[in-house]
């Protein structure tokens, strides 16, 4: 068991430009989510994947992001055209299944200057 | 829809005396719950879940959490705090009723343990 790795720790940007965050779950837990977090909050969720498939998005998931997991491993969240209110602490997670924890990545901490 | 309150922003403790984190939730159906730990710019580390059967569960590093199906409530304790427990602790909960899939999340309690 490796843990779940998320890169980059930090991302610094200019408001306006596009950034792609990475993830990789644990091998064999086949379902992986997408939080946000904001200084002093609990996470919000964003998206999960079960394998391959995108089956939910929270409404927080404006337009500007998007997210893929082509081969049911690794995982992208893109955001584009990044807004100040786009800065937070990115967290991904991984799960075998309903009645197991997530556990968590280390976060991509992003700041939209 | 699924919610979780943690009505205490913070939580100071003297070091050796028990401690309780407050947690009450929300659902339609029966509820899964969860307590993570979080430490300064790191991700959250799981501590303990109750899915069903006793509702005392144990966890990681002593601590224990008591569901209570009347109350609605998942308050997570430990018999003698440390100083090393010093975090951000957050309450998780999902509902089986739900078609949904992800946990929700409280807002989390800063707990202070004090030498």
């Amino acid at each position: 068991d490796t843990g779940v790795s998320q890169d980059p720790r930090h991302k610094i940007t200019k408001r306006g430009q596009n950034v792609t965050f990475r993830c990789d779950p644990i091998s064999e837990h086949n379902r992986l989510y997408w939080y946000r977090q904001t200084l002093g909050q609990g996470p919000e969720f964003l998206t999960y994947f079960q394998n391959e498939a995108q089956l939910e998005k929270s409404r927080l998931l404006s337009d500007r992001f998007s997210a893929e997991r082509p081969k049911g491993s690794f995982s992208t969240l893109e955001i584009q055209r990044t807004e100040q209110g786009d800065s937070a602490m990115y967290l991904c997670a991984s799960s075998r299944g309903q009645t197991y924890g997530y556990t968590f990545g280390s976060g991509t901490r992003l700041t939209v200057v | 829809a699924q919610s979780v309150a943690q009505p205490e922003d913070q939580v100071n403790v003297a070091e050796g005396n028990p401690l309780t984190v407050k947690c009450t939730y929300s659902v339609s159906g029966n509820p899964y719950l969860f307590w993570y730990v979080q430490y300064p710019n790191r991700g959250l580390q799981f501590l303990l879940k109750y899915i069903t059967g006793d509702n005392l569960v144990k966890g990681s590093y002593g601590f224990e959490a008591e569901f209570n199906k009347s109350q609605t409530s998942f308050h997570l304790k430990k018999p003698s705090a440390l100083v090393s427990d010093s975090a951000l602790y957050f309450c998780a909960v999902r509902d089986t009723k739900n078609a949904g899939n992800m946990l929700t999340f409280g807002g989390g309690t800063r707990l202070m343990v004090k030498p």
